[in-house]
């Protein structure tokens, strides 16, 4: 089944506490990115990786750190969250290219729930 | 710059009846023009799409219209039915310039028995 896997789903954390979401997909996509969905301001981008290696910053990346040493992996690291991150996190893949039908198949993951106290 | 705008947060619709939720978008570099649902819980699934070469694409129940003069596109759910109550996302990217996908901030549909 494709999918897109994310951990925690939940997670309450403390001002300053290093954390890391991890995020994996089982389709072999290369590109893979991270949103955040907060209230009155959708789905806003924070980093996106087009292949291994290769990183890039999204809409919102300030705070935020990625990797992609694996094709299937994409965690967000957050070296020091603050409160302003709260947020509800979601990982996607898709396969990369610029065919109408690439950006269809892109999936979601089932989202994390961060709060920073 | 918000480039893609979905003005109605919710919108309440009768079961039974036609659902219109609405997108505007800035960028004339659009070209392709996405809908995602998404439950609570769960994350945004793709729903519908459409080039912009055409002017109306149709899946099952859901339409999707699109006026380029106007940058402006609706998808129409018909009839609506109670598990059509979800978050819809329209999304737009340019496919001539990258693959980004740009969101709007998504419109909270209410399917009312």
């Amino acid at each position: 089944e494709a999918q897109v896997t994310q951990n925690p789903r939940y997670l309450i954390t403390v001002t300053g506490k290093k954390l890391t979401v991890t995020c994996s997909q089982n389709m072999n996509h290369e590109y893979m990115s991270w949103y955040r969905q907060d209230p009155g301001l959708g789905l806003r981008q924070i980093y996106y990786s087009m292949n291994v290696e290769v990183t890039d910053k999204g809409d919102v990346p300030e705070g935020y750190k990625v990797s992609r040493k694996e094709k299937r992996n994409f965690p967000l690291i957050l070296e020091s969250p603050s409160p302003n991150q709260t947020s509800l996190y979601f990982c996607a893949s898709r396969p990369r290219g610029s065919l109408a039908g690439d950006l269809s198949e892109q999936y979601f993951g089932p989202g994390t729930r961060l709060t920073v106290t | 710059d918000q480039q893609v705008k979905q003005n109605s947060p919710s919108l309440s619709v009768q079961e039974g009846r036609i659902s219109i939720l609405n997108c505007d978008y800035t960028n004339s570099m659009f070209d392709y023009f996405l809908w995602y649902k998404k439950y609570p819980a769960e994350g945004p699934t793709f729903l519908i799409s459409i080039s912009s070469i055409k002017d109306k694409n149709e899946d099952g129940r859901f339409t999707v219209f699109l006026n380029k003069s106007a940058k402006h596109l609706s998808l129409h759910i018909v009839p609506s039915q109670p598990g059509d109550s979800a978050v819809y996302f329209c999304a737009a990217s340019a496919l001539a310039r990258d693959d980004k996908i740009i969101f709007g901030k998504g419109t909270r549909l209410h399917i009312l028995p």
